[in-house]
């Protein structure tokens, strides 16, 4: 099957862990996003990734980190620096970027203790 | 901030009436897509309409875009229980430099069966 996974579902961490969120495709798509949507809130850009080995902040990057090693696989890293981190995360990728349809997992929900 | 917003916020009608949901936006556009999300889940496309284009039908989606008044508007005809879920316009803006879309705030529908 061809789809983007996201792992785990549901994440729970303690105040001032870091948390690492995974995302992977098998479509082949070059550019890779992640979003945060908060409760009855649209989707707002934490980073995107183009290519390999290169991604840009989106409007609401502190306190997040991700990297792109590899074409499938685009981590979120939840830091201890951002500040209110309870939110349903959304990864998602595109063929090229720049306005292509965007297919999304199915989310991973995180919840601070 | 280039998001596009949904009007109105929360819309519930009865199985078989159509639904009507709207999208405003603030920049000129390449295109504008429309994306459906079910309770916890994640996005999946519907449809996009480009700004040369002026109505797109699919199924029981038709999408109309006016770019003179930035403004597009989704309607399900026929509705089904089915269809209760939130939808969201997608814009690609020119002009902001990015390489991504802006969503909008959603609309969440009810189908009341």
């Amino acid at each position: 099957d061809g789809g983007i996974t996201q792992s785990p579902k549901y994440l729970f961490r303690k105040e001032g862990q870091n948390v690492t969120l995974s995302c992977e495709q098998n479509l082949n798509h070059d550019a890779m996003y992640w979003y945060r949507q908060d409760p009855g809130q649209g989707l707002r850009l934490i980073y995107y990734s183009q290519i390999v080995n290169d991604f840009q902040k989106g409007d609401i990057a502190e306190g997040y980190s991700v990297s792109r090693e590899k074409k499938e696989s685009f981590p979120l890293t939840v830091t201890s620096a951002q500040k209110n981190p309870t939110a349903f995360y959304l990864c998602a990728s595109s063929i090229q970027g720049r306005g292509d349809t965007q297919y999304f997992g199915p989310g991973t929900r995180l919840t601070v203790l | 901030s280039q998001q596009g917003e949904e009007d109105p916020q929360a819309l519930s009608i009865q199985e078989g009436e159509n639904a009507t949901m709207n999208c405003s936006y603030k920049t000129s556009i390449n295109n504008l897509q429309w994306y459906r999300q079910n309770s916890g889940r994640g996005l999946v496309h519907l449809i996009l309409i480009r700004s040369n284009e002026r109505e797109k039908h699919s199924g029981r989606l038709r999408v109309t875009l006016d770019t003179s008044k930035k403004s597009s508007s989704l309607l399900i005809t026929a509705s089904r229980a089915a269809d209760t879920a939130s939808y969201f316009c997608a814009t690609d803006a020119i002009g902001t430099g990015a390489n991504n879309l802006f969503f909008g705030t959603g609309t969440r529908l009810t189908v009341i069966p």
